[in-house]
C-alpha cells in the first residue's frame, strides 16, 4: 500500500463505552507500533509487534488498554471503559524488522486517530 | 529509560532567518537520534536521522542535525527558513541494539515561519 492507514480518523464516545481503532502498516512491514499524543504533548509509546513474537506491552497505560495483530498485517487497539484521560490522538506507525544490533530503521507514521470522551 | 527534552516550544521567526531547535536526551547507551516533522494537516514524516558515522546529519528541505555525544545534544538547524517550514518538529531516540526500536519523542516545538 502506499501508506500507513489508520480508521476511524476520528472518534466521539461517552465515558464507560469500549473503543476500537484499526491501522493498517505498510505492506510487508513486519513491526508495527502504537503511539498516543495527548494535547500540547511529544508522542508516547504504548506497544510493539514483531512478527509472531510476543508484543512489547511496556507502554500501555493500564489493564483497559489491549492491542492485537493478525500475521504481520492489520492491527486493532482496543480501550475499554473510555476515560475522559484517554483522549488523545493515537497514531500508529510500521517499520521493517529492526534488526538485533540497529533500531535505525525508519518509522512510518499513519494520519492518526483522534479520539474524544466525553 | 530514555528521555528527550525539547526545550523550545514554541518558535516564531520571519522567512530568511535561522532556525535552531535544540534537543537533549537522557541515556546511558547508545542511542539512534531521530527529527520528525509534522506539516499543517499530514502525517509525521521523517526529517533525519543518526546512527553512526559522521555526527553532522543532513536531511531533506535543508535541515541539518549535529549529534554532540558529550552534550547529550542533536539540535537541529536550518540556514533560511522558508514559509513552507512551518510545523511541529519532534526530536526522538531509541536504543541500540534494543529489542524493538521504540521512539522517545520529546515534547515538539511549534515553528511559526512569517511571511
Amino acid at each position: 500500500g502506499a501508506g500507513v492507514s489508520q480508521s476511524p480518523s476520528n472518534k466521539v464516545t461517552e465515558k464507560g463505552k469500549d473503543v476500537e481503532l484499526r491501522c493498517d502498516p505498510i505492506s510487508g512491514h513486519t513491526a508495527l507500533y502504537w503511539y498516543r499524543q495527548r494535547l500540547g504533548q511529544g508522542l508516547e509509546f504504548l506497544i510493539y509487534f514483531q512478527g509472531n513474537s510476543a508484543p512489547d506491552k511496556s507502554g500501555l497505560p493500564s489493564d483497559r488498554f489491549s492491542a492485537e495483530r493478525t500475521g504481520e498485517s492489520v492491527s486493532t487497539l482496543t480501550i475499554q471503559r473510555t476515560q475522559q484521560e484517554d483522549s488523545a490522538v493515537y497514531l500508529c506507525a510500521s517499520s521493517i524488522h529492526p534488526g538485533t544490533s540497529g533500531g535505525w530503521e525508519t518509522q512510518y507514521f499513519g494520519p492518526g486517530t483522534r479520539l474524544l470522551v466525553l | 529509560a530514555q528521555s528527550v527534552s525539547q526545550h523550545n516550544h514554541h518558535v516564531i521567526l520571519s522567512e530568511a532567518a535561522s532556525l535552531e531547535l535544540g534537543c537533549n536526551y537522557s541515556y546511558g547507551g547508545t542511542v539512534n537520534l531521530f527529527w520528525y516533522v509534522q506539516y499543517p494537516g499530514q502525517h509525521l514524516q521523517l526529517l533525519l536521522k543518526y546512527f553512526s558515522g559522521d555526527p553532522l546529519v543532513k536531511g531533506i528541505k535543508g535541515f541539518e542535525a549535529e549529534f554532540i555525544k558529550s552534550k547529550f545534544s542533536f539540535n537541529l538547524r536550518k540556514p533560511s527558513v522558508q514559509w513552507s517550514d512551518t510545523a511541529e518538529y519532534f526530536c526522538a531516540v531509541n536504543a541500540r541494539g534494543a529489542a524493538g526500536n521504540k521512539l522517545t519523542f520529546g515534547g515538539g516545538t511549534r515553528v511559526l515561519v512569517k511571511p
